[in-house]
């Protein structure tokens, strides 16, 4: 596609329930990164794929994220027994390899009531 | 761990007035990058800079990457409504070639 697409662009859960988190790169960009923004703060780093295997997993705050992509191009965050600490704004950037720049999509904003 | 900070963490200015952001890392940097995010929106890319003491501009924006290579900084002459939001500036886990460190970002108001 032309750009970055995050599904869905809002999503309010119950603290506890189980949330999947859906992005879909730019058609041919290898690198995928999940990253997650709280209110005044710089994104942060949870996770990064090079094509379908997770390169770098160390900012998943602990073993209740979880994130896939089978085949190289969409990619699944999944947070389960979600906490309201989870709270925050998710965003899924991709880029060519070897080119300048994240391109960001527009995010999930995430609520856990 | 490898830290990128930002001053100020908020700028307010009067339209027609200079900005400038300022990005220090605790690490040297093989690049810098800049992203620009709206109130409500998502970063988006402005530039990167790679060399020692480059200097690059887009229209009224003018970036700079330091000499050691471990400091950055955003002046914008001018300031518009347009320039409104946060500026965030970006480097290399300790130059790996994949995730990005971000800074905390500098939120520019500017009043007409």
């Amino acid at each position: 596609g032309a750009g970055v697409s995050q599904t869905p662009s809002n999503k309010v859960t119950e603290k506890g329930k189980y949330v999947e988190l859906r992005c879909d790169p730019i058609s041919g960009h290898t690198a995928l990164y999940w990253y997650r923004q709280s209110l005044g703060q710089g994104p942060e780093f949870l996770i990064y794929f090079q094509g379908t295997g997770a390169a770098d997993d160390s900012g998943l705050p602990n073993d209740r994220f979880f994130a896939v992509r089978p085949e190289g191009s969409v990619s699944t965050l999944k947070i389960q027994r979600t906490e309201r600490g989870d709270s925050a704004v998710y965003l899924c950037a991709s880029r060519q390899t070897g080119g300048e720049g994240y391109t960001f999509g527009s995010g999930t904003r995430l609520t856990v009531v | 761990g490898q830290q990128v900070m930002q001053i100020p963490q908020y700028q307010h200015v009067q339209e027609g007035e200079d900005f400038t952001t300022y990005c220090n890392s605790s690490t040297t940097l093989s690049n810098i990058q800049w992203y620009k995010q709206r109130p409500g929106g998502h970063p988006v890319f402005l530039i990167q800079l790679v060399k020692s003491g480059e200097v690059k501009k887009q229209k009224r924006l003018t970036f700079q990457f330091g000499e050691a290579k471990k400091n950055s900084s955003l002046h914008i002459t001018a300031t518009q409504t347009t320039d409104v939001g946060t500026y965030f500036c970006a480097g290399p886990y300790y130059n790996q070639g994949g995730k990005l460190i971000f800074g905390q970002g500098t939120e520019l108001s500017v009043k007409p």
